[in-house]
This record gives structure tokens, C-alpha cells and sequence, in this order.
């Protein structure tokens, strides 16, 4: 089955600092990927996705691009503001019978003022 | 709202108690999950519907656990037995293509 690496949290930024966090998966295929993300007693919002090797999501400043050869993902924000505080999932997602999200055990990021 | 609706938010029960869960999913879509999630841990995947199918099931998924999903709509996940190690938050999910789309979630208790 698929599995996820992330980078060890938590991470503890001041606002305005440059963010990444690292993702590297096995994956049956060529998986899409994800990043999600997950505010205090919510479920997960989806933050951003690529379908195909070299293809960049990128939403809310957030960017991450689908690397083949290295099977990285890596979450980048150039800016991040305290609002951004949250965990962190990055998660794979395999066609035919393994079509299920994998997630790691998640980036908790905390940006202060 | 159409986004995907779980109920309820909150449930505290005794051990040993049975609980039901619901999950209503964006209209037309498809496909349709269950994960459970603990404190600092990542969702752990636990079955998923396509249509009224349940294609596969987890093997986190004791004979405790069933899930249905009647006619393609909406899903239930019962817990029989309750036992203090099913205390969690357990999301449900659905997609249509590449896209899942995650409710509230059902954060669990049992005393």
C-alpha cells in the first residue's frame, strides 16, 4: 500500500517567515497528490493538489510540486501569516483497487506574531 | 450548505453502549469514506463506498464495526460494544474524481 513521510513537527515560525515541509511517499502507480490541511477540532480542509509528475498546485500562497523522480511533494509558503497555524497532511492518492487517501501522521505548524 | 455533513459533532457514551454515526456526502458524489482519527495522529483509513458498494474495508475494522451505505446516498458506520479505544474523531469523506472532500467529523467518547 501507499505510505507518507512528513517532516517532524512541530514547526514554530514568526509570521512573515518563509515555510516548507517536506513530503515523500511510496505510492502503487503514478499517484495524484495532496496537501491538506487541518485547523483545531475540524476536519481537513484540501489545500492543494497535482495530478501529474511536474504539475505545481498552489493555493492561499501555499505551492507544491509533483516531483517523480525524488516521489517528493514538498508544502512551500514564501510569506505565512498566524492564521496559517494548523497541521499539516500530505497524502497520495492511487488509482484501481487502492483508491484511498494515505496520510501521515501531519506537520503542526504554529506561526507567531 | 453543500458541503459534506456528518452527525452528530459530538457523541459521549458509556462503554459497552452501541453508537450509530451518519454521513451525508455532496450530492453526486460517488464515492465515500470512513477514516478515524486520535489525538496527534494522521486519519486512519477505515472502508469506502462506491455507489452502494463497499469496496474495501480496513482491517482496523473489527467485527464491531459496519458501515452501510443504502442506496448510494447517505452512510451509516454503527459501533457495537463501545470500548474506550474506540474514543476518537472519525471523518467521513467523499469524492467524485480526484478530489476528496472531508466533513466536521464525529468526535467519539466513551467512559
Amino acid at each position: 500500500g501507499n505510505s507518507v513521510t512528513q517532516m517532524e513537527g512541530p514547526v514554530t515560525l514568526s509570521e512573515e517567515a518563509f515555510l516548507t515541509i517536506n513530503c515523500t511517499y511510496t505510492a502503487t502507480g503514478y499517484p495524484s497528490l495532496f496537501w491538506y490541511v487541518q485547523y483545531p477540532g475540524e476536519g481537513l480542509q484540501l489545500l492543494l493538489k497535482a495530478t501529474k509528475a511536474d504539475d505545481k498546485g498552489s493555493n492561499k500562497g501555499f505551492e507544491a510540486t509533483y516531483r517523480k523522480e525524488t516521489t517528493s511533494f514538498h508544502l512551500e509558503k514564501g510569506s505565512v501569516q498566524v492564521s496559517d497555524s494548523a497541521v499539516y497532511f500530505c497524502a497520495p492518492l492511487s488509482g484501481g483497487s487502492n483508491y484511498k487517501l494515505t496520510f501521515g501522521k501531519g506537520t503542526l505548524l504554529t506561526v507567531n506574531p | 450548505d453543500t458541503g459534506v455533513s456528518q452527525d452528530p459533532r459530538h457523541k459521549i457514551t458509556k462503554r459497552g453502549q452501541n453508537v450509530t454515526f451518519r454521513c451525508d456526502p455532496i450530492s453526486e458524489h460517488n464515492r465515500l469514506y470512513w477514516y478515524r482519527q486520535t489525538l496527534g495522529q494522521g486519519p486512519e483509513f477505515l472502508t469506502y463506498f462506491q455507489n452502494e458498494a463497499q469496496l474495501e474495508k480496513s482491517r482496523l475494522l473489527s467485527d464491531r464495526f459496519s458501515a452501510e451505505r443504502p442506496k448510494g446516498s447517505f452512510s451509516t458506520l454503527e459501533i457495537q460494544r463501545t470500548e474506550q479505544g474506540d474514543s476518537a474523531m472519525y471523518l467521513c469523506a467523499s469524492s467524485f474524481q480526484y478530489e476528496a472532500f472531508f466533513g466536521q467529523g464525529t468526535r467519539l467518547t466513551v467512559v
